[in-house]
C-alpha cells in the first residue's frame, strides 16, 4: 500500500544487536497492527496499538505509536535468530474497518 | 488444531483454468478477508465479508470471486487464472469489535499460473 511506509526494506543484525522498523501513515491512523511473516507462511499477529503515545512490548519486543508523526516504531533488543522474518505493519487508515499494508521489512539475524 | 485453515496449501495450474481456493475458521468471527501478497508489495485486500449476506470488493476484485457459505467459511474463486494471479493468497478473520478488531492469518495458498 502506498499509504504506508515501511523503512528499512530490509536489514541484517548481529545476534544479540537491537533493530528497529518504522511504519509510516499518509494518512489518519485508526490503529496500527505489527505482524510476523516467516518466508512463505502464514502472519503472526504481534502487537495493536490504537492510541497516541501507546506503547506495548511482548518478551524483547516492543511497538510504539507516535499519534502526530502517524508512524509506529518497532523495536527488538538483543535479537535472536528467533527474529528473523519480515515483519509487516497493518493499518486502518480510513476507519473502515479494513487493513492496509507496509510492503514489509526483511530482517536477517547472523551468529 | 489451526484456527484458520486453507485448502489447497499449494496449486499449479494452468491458463484460462477456474481455481478455487477454500477458507474455513473456528475462531466463530464474522468477518472473513481474501488477500494477495506479492514480493515488495505486501499484502492487497481482494474481497472481504462482514457477515454472511454482505460481500465487498477490495482493491483488486478483478479476475475473483468470492462465496460466503457459512459464517465459517469464505471461498476465493479465479474464473480464469491468468499468470500475473501468481501469488501467495491469505484469507484472514476478525471479530466484529469495531476499530479494534485483530485479523488473524491461515497459513497461505501459494498458487502458480503457468
Amino acid at each position: 500500500s502506498q499509504e504506508l511506509e515501511q523503512s528499512p526494506q530490509s536489514l541484517i543484525v548481529q545476534e544479540g544487536k537491537n533493530l528497529t522498523i518504522n511504519c509510516t501513515s499518509s494518512k489518519t491512523l485508526y490503529g496500527l497492527y505489527w505482524y510476523k511473516q516467516k518466508y512463505g507462511e502464514g502472519l503472526i499477529f504481534l502487537m495493536m496499538l490504537q492510541k497516541g503515545g501507546e506503547e506495548k512490548s511482548h518478551e524483547k519486543i516492543t511497538a510504539k505509536l507516535d499519534e502526530k508523526k502517524q508512524q509506529s516504531s518497532l523495536h527488538i533488543t538483543a535479537s535472536q535468530p528467533s527474529h528473523a522474518g519480515i515483519y509487516l505493519c497493518g493499518a486502518d487508515i480510513i476507519g473502515d474497518y479494513k487493513l492496509s499494508f507496509g510492503a514489509g521489512t526483511t530482517v536477517t539475524v547472523r551468529a | 488444531d489451526a484456527d484458520v485453515t486453507q485448502t489447497p496449501r499449494n496449486r499449479i495450474t494452468k491458463t484460462g483454468k477456474r481455481i478455487m481456493l477454500e477458507c474455513s475458521q473456528t475462531k466463530g468471527h464474522d468477518r472473513m478477508y481474501w488477500y494477495r501478497q506479492d514480493p515488495g508489495l505486501g499484502l492487497r485486500l481482494i474481497y472481504y465479508s462482514f457477515d454472511v449476506k454482505d460481500i465487498n470488493k477490495g482493491e483488486i476484485s478483478d479476475g475473483y470471486s468470492v462465496s460466503r457459505q457459512a459464517q465459517a467459511k469464505f471461498s476465493l474463486s479465479l474464473e480464469s487464472a491468468i499468470p500475473n494471479q501468481t501469488a501467495l493468497y491469505f484469507c484472514a478473520t476478525s471479530d466484529d469489535r469495531g476499530r479494534t478488531d485483530t485479523q488473524y492469518f491461515g497459513p497461505g495458498t501459494r498458487l502458480t499460473v503457468l
